[in-house]
Parts: C-alpha cells; sequence; structure tokens
C-alpha cells in the first residue's frame, strides 16, 4: 500500500545546486525516514524526524515535516556529483503495526 | 563492523527450483524484513520478523515463506520460483518495526 508519495520523481541539476525532494503521506505517523540508494544497491538511512519535531539538519541535509499537511521536505544544499542517487521517503505509522511504507522515490542527477 | 549480509548477490534460476536467499545481522536487532524492488512498484513488503519465532505477512507474501529460528538469520524460501519473482530483493534489521533500517546490499534474481 503506498503512503509515501515523492515529488518530483526525477531531478537533474547542477553542482553546487540545492536539491529539494517533497514527501506526502496520507495517514497519522510516529515517524518520517530518508533513505538514500546508489543505483542498485541497498537504501542507507539519512535522517529520521518524529512525528513531534519540525526541522533536523545532518551535514547538507536538512528535512522539515509538517503533519497538518501531512507533507516532508529533504533539501540537499551544495549538492555534488556524489549525491547522485534515488532518495526515498518512509513513513512509520501510529498504529500498533507500525511498519516502514516506503514511497517510489525521487532520482536525483547532479551534473559536475 | 555492523551489517546485514545476503547471499548469494546474484542468481540466475529456473522456474519451479526450489531456492533460499539468506540474511544475516550482527547487530542484536529484533526486527527483520525482506523487500522486493521492481522498476515503477518501489519497495514492498514481503514478510517481516518481530522476533524469534514470530513471522507475518508484508503487502506481496505470495510465493515466498521465511524462518526466525536464531535472532540474527531471516532466511527467504521460494519453494517454487516462477517468473513473475524475478526482482531485486533486500534484507532489513532494525531494533524496532518504526525505527531505522539497515538494509543489506542486495540480491538480484532472475527467474527463467
Amino acid at each position: 500500500s503506498q503512503q509515501g508519495e515523492e515529488d518530483p520523481q526525477a531531478l537533474s541539476i547542477q553542482e553546487g545546486e540545492n536539491a529539494t525532494m517533497n514527501c506526502s503521506y496520507k495517514t497519522s505517523i510516529n515517524n518520517l525516514q530518508w533513505y538514500r540508494q546508489n543505483s542498485g544497491r541497498g537504501l542507507v538511512h539519512l535522517i529520521l524526524i518524529r512525528s513531534n519535531e519540525r526541522e533536523k539538519h545532518s551535514g547538507r541535509l536538512r528535512v522539515t515535516l509538517d503533519t497538518s499537511k501531512k507533507s516532508s521536505s529533504l533539501l540537499i544544499t551544495a549538492s555534488r556529483a556524489a549525491d547522485t542517487a534515488s532518495y526515498f521517503c518512509a513513513t512509520a505509522s501510529s498504529s500498533n503495526t507500525g511498519k516502514l511504507i516506503f514511497g517510489q522515490g525521487t532520482t536525483l542527477q547532479v551534473k559536475p | 563492523e555492523a551489517q546485514v549480509t545476503q547471499n548469494p548477490r546474484y542468481l540466475i534460476t529456473v522456474t519451479g527450483k526450489k531456492l533460499t536467499v539468506t540474511c544475516s545481522q550482527n547487530m542484536n536487532h529484533e526486527y527483520m524484513s525482506w523487500y522486493r524492488q521492481d522498476p515503477g512498484l518501489g519497495l514492498r513488503q514481503i514478510y517481516y520478523s518481530m522476533n524469534v519465532e514470530v513471522t507475518d505477512k508484508g503487502d506481496v507474501p505470495e510465493g515466498y515463506k521465511v524462518s526466525r529460528k536464531e535472532k540474527r538469520n531471516f532466511p527467504l524460501i521460494l519453494e517454487s520460483p516462477s517468473p513473475n519473482q524475478t526482482s531485486l530483493y533486500f534484507c532489513a534489521s532494525s531494533q524496532g518495526a518504526r525505527e531505522t533500517q539497515y538494509f543489506g546490499p542486495g540480491t538480484r534474481l532472475l527467474v527463467l
């Protein structure tokens, strides 16, 4: 079942520019997570933001969460060619099962 | 080093020939999960396990079996593989269903 949906599906920018990806979801959540996947490889956790948090930073990453709009954004500042990857949001529902549900991802290409 | 390992990484097989993909984690995580990733469909959960001897179906369990006899291992079994099970498979583990998931490197399966 689809929970997080990323927007845009694909994004192409120049090195040094900022990249913003958005995620919308439908049900109430316990937390929202962002993952990165290099082509054909395993997903790597980037950041987790809990439902009572509004913003979180990690290095060049900034994540915001707006629970009233059921949306989150991931901002990568001063992008590098090495940031080229697919980025997924995953939501953990506040129900008992609580399992993560992944969106379909945003494919980011950073041109050198 | 904390990690999730999967074997084999690549597998070509024929319809109906039983196979097992192994998954092992060294982080003493209670929660383990199997996903398949297909173009345009994102990451879909096949089965998950909350702890030893506790497993449950995910979103796409048909044609798969799992077992959790030890905390560290969570093998995925395809009793009679079919071509529609050709996919990229990921094992993941976490301390809890809602927490950060650590992914294995993936197993690319082709069923002829």
